[in-house]
């Protein structure tokens, strides 16, 4: 039983550019969510997707968008990169319907020069 | 704003004692609080949990305690084993109906047991 994955691991990009992250579930997992974890910090929650909608939204702005696919997979775009944008993205699927747990997928590490 | 905070950033422990990692809150309306385990080059694994109307959960060697009047929950391992050393995330979420719920997670602590 595959866990959550993520793809690609490693990406270097230039400031302006747009970027696209992809995350397959755990199986039997129908939520997916995202999280930027930046150097020295906890996770922080970008958004969560559901029946293919944007579900919950934290303190992220409009360049991250996302979405999800009729199998359960997403991806995470982020468009306009800046410096700051650099750091690990983890994806966590979980089940729905008042679940808490969430597992994470082992995170792309994104550079932005 | 920090609404999970964990204020010691490294402990070191000698293999076989114990070790504690503690945890703070500010929002009352967490009711689930987690905790994660982070090797480097992958993504955190989940440890152990405690709903908000129990103040103790334990699994073999961890045990979650929650103190909600003081808004702290503490990790006890014991015993200390070197395969724990790791990087230990605490996460708290408040019950979304019909949704998973989003996790706010802490700076972490890391932990480093020695022989």
């Amino acid at each position: 039983d595959a866990g959550v994955t993520q793809s690609p691991t490693h990406l270097i990009k230039t400031r302006g550019q747009q970027v696209t992250l992809r995350c397959s579930p755990k199986s039997g997992h129908d939520t997916v969510s995202w999280y930027q974890q930046a150097l020295g910090q906890g996770p922080q929650f970008i958004f969560q997707y559901y029946e293919e909608e944007e579900r919950q939204r934290g303190n992220f702005p409009d360049r991250f968008s996302g979405h999800q696919f009729p199998n359960y997979s997403s991806e995470l775009n982020v468009n306009a990169l800046l410096l700051g944008d650099s750091a690990l993205y983890l994806c966590a699927s979980s089940r729905a319907s008042g679940s808490h747990e969430q597992y994470f997928g082992p995170g792309t590490r994104l550079t932005v020069t | 704003d920090q609404q999970v905070k964990q204020n010691s950033p490294s402990l070191s422990v000698q293999e076989g004692r114990i070790s504690i990692l503690n945890c703070d809150y500010t929002n009352s309306m967490f009711d689930y609080f987690l905790w994660y385990k982070k090797y480097p080059a992958e993504g955190p694994t989940f440890l152990i949990s405690i709903s908000s109307i129990k103040d103790k959960n334990e699994d073999g060697r961890f045990t979650v305690f929650l103190n909600k009047s003081a808004k702290h929950l503490s990790l006890h391992i014991v015993p200390s084993q070197p395969g724990d050393s790791a990087v230990y995330f605490c996460a708290a979420s408040a019950l979304n109906t019909g949704t998973a719920s989003k996790l706010t997670f802490g700076t972490g602590t890391r932990l480093q047991v020695t022989l």
